[in-house]
């Protein structure tokens, strides 16, 4: 079956340490998407990638960094400069930019 | 003003119930229209994809847009426990490229 696969479904961090998401899709998809959902504010984008070695910041990119070596991958690092991390977060994908986003089960991130 | 306004609940429904989800939009340059469930814990899974404004029904699911108005609608027939989630809407539009920008999600109990 093809999907998304986010790992770990949870995470806890002590605050100052980086943290690394994992996403993986086996698609075939060229765009993949970090979002962020906190309750009541919806989903806010982060970083967004359309192909390989490229990759654009969203509404929300400081305190967060990436990487598409692969097609299939998209690791999300939530840095020490991230003032309020904890926070569920999901990875996206789409065949082309306007056809509608596939979601994993997403990571949930606390940081204490 | 936000892109999208979405009620953000909670819903409340007696099993059985027609439930009409709703969202609007300021944007004219929306172009396609989306409803997303998200179960507790779990990613956004995708439910009704439209283009045109109009009808588009999916077994006991019915997504209305209506262009003019920049409002659109999902309506559940006989809604069920298991309808018990989270919807969010979400559009597509051209603005300087291809964004998808998302409602708050509308929080929905299904009484059994």
């Amino acid at each position: 079956d093809g999907g998304i696969t986010q790992s770990p479904k949870y995470l806890f961090r002590k605050e100052g340490q980086n943290v690394t998401l994992s996403c993986e899709q086996n698609l075939n998809h060229d765009a993949m998407y970090w979002y962020r959902q906190d309750p009541g504010q919806g989903l806010r984008l982060i970083y967004y990638s359309q192909i390989v070695n490229d990759f654009q910041k969203g509404d929300i990119a400081e305190g967060y960094s990436v990487s598409r070596e692969k097609k299939e991958s998209f690791p999300l690092t939530v840095t020490s400069a991230q003032k309020n991390p904890t926070a569920f977060y999901l990875c996206a994908s789409t065949r082309t930019r306007n056809s509608p986003l596939h979601f994993g089960n997403g990571t949930r991130l606390t940081v204490t | 003003q936000k892109e999208v306004e979405q009620d953000p609940g909670p819903l409340s429904v007696p099993e059985g119930a027609i439930v009409s989800l709703n969202c609007t939009y300021s944007n004219s340059a929306f172009q396609y229209f989306m409803w997303y469930r998200q179960y507790s814990r779990k990613g956004p899974e995708l439910l009704m994809y439209t283009y045109s404004s109009g009808n588009k029904e999916d077994g006991r699911f019915t997504a209305q847009v209506d262009k003019s108005s920049k409002y659109i609608s999902l309506f559940i027939r006989d809604s069920q426990p298991s309808d018990s989630a989270t919807y969010l809407c979400a559009m597509i539009g051209y603005t300087g490229g291809f964004k998808t920008i998302f409602g708050a999600g509308t929080r929905l109990f299904v009484k059994a």
